[in-house]
């Protein structure tokens, strides 16, 4: 199993230039989740899926799109980039909510560069 | 709301030293409670998951536990090495939010040689 994987590792971009990163997993979760995290601020929710066709969103949603069409896929988009928008990326997932035997999985994160 | 807070925020101790680790979360209403791993550069790693239910988790030179009652989880390393140096989190499940994860802000470890 590949577990969490992430594309890409790293991308630089200039102001208002837009991509998509694409996170994806092997385990059969439903849930899936994007953060960012940035120094000194932890680890923050931008927005989460608890199932296909399905998302919503976390504590800094702002200039952030996203979607799950596949299971095993969560797509996070940035329609128009601003420098506030570097950061760390890190997709997690998770088999389902509410019972104890929920692990959280990582994947390796994307370095995010907005120029 | 559930928070999570880590003390302490760094901590240095010499090669060999056992070490605690302390999380602390303010609703005890939980379904779990993780412990994550995460070098500079990389990705968080799990550790251990302690379930509600559970008092501790073990692993190797890891120990995890949980007193719920108390808000209050310790992970401790013991006979520590160089190769520890790194940020430790943790993460409860909220059981009023299950669909999230609340982590702490972590404890950044430095193992002198």
């Amino acid at each position: 199993n590949a577990g969490v994987t992430q594309t890409p590792k790293f991308r630089v971009l200039k102001t208002g230039q837009s991509m998509t990163l694409l996170c994806a997993q092997d385990m059969n979760h439903e849930y899936m989740y994007w953060y960012r995290q940035d120094p000194g601020m932890g680890l923050r929710l931008i927005h989460y899926s608890v199932g296909e066709g399905t998302t919503a969103k976390g504590e800094v949603p702002d200039g952030y799109n996203v979607s799950r069409l596949k299971k095993q896929n969560f797509l996070l988009g940035l329609e128009s980039a601003a420098p506030s928008q570097t950061s760390v990326y890190f997709c997690a997932s998770r088999l389902a909510g509410g019972h104890p035997y929920n692990e959280q999985f990582f994947g390796p994160g994307t370095r995010l560069t907005v120029l | 709301k559930q928070e999570v807070t880590q003390i302490p925020a760094a901590l240095s101790v010499p090669e060999g030293e056992n070490l605690v680790l302390n999380c602390s979360f303010t609703d005890s209403a939980i379904y779990n409670l993780q412990w994550f791993r995460q070098d500079p550069g990389k990705g968080l790693t799990s550790l251990l998951l302690i379930q509600s239910s559970q008092r501790e988790q073990t692993s190797g030179r890891l120990n995890a536990s949980l007193d719920k009652s108390s808000g209050r989880s310790t992970l401790y390393i013991a006979a520590s090495q160089p190769g520890d140096s790194a940020t430790y989190l943790c993460a409860v499940s909220p059981k009023t939010s299950y669909d999230k994860v609340i982590f702490g802000p972590g404890t950044s470890l430095s193992v002198i040689p």
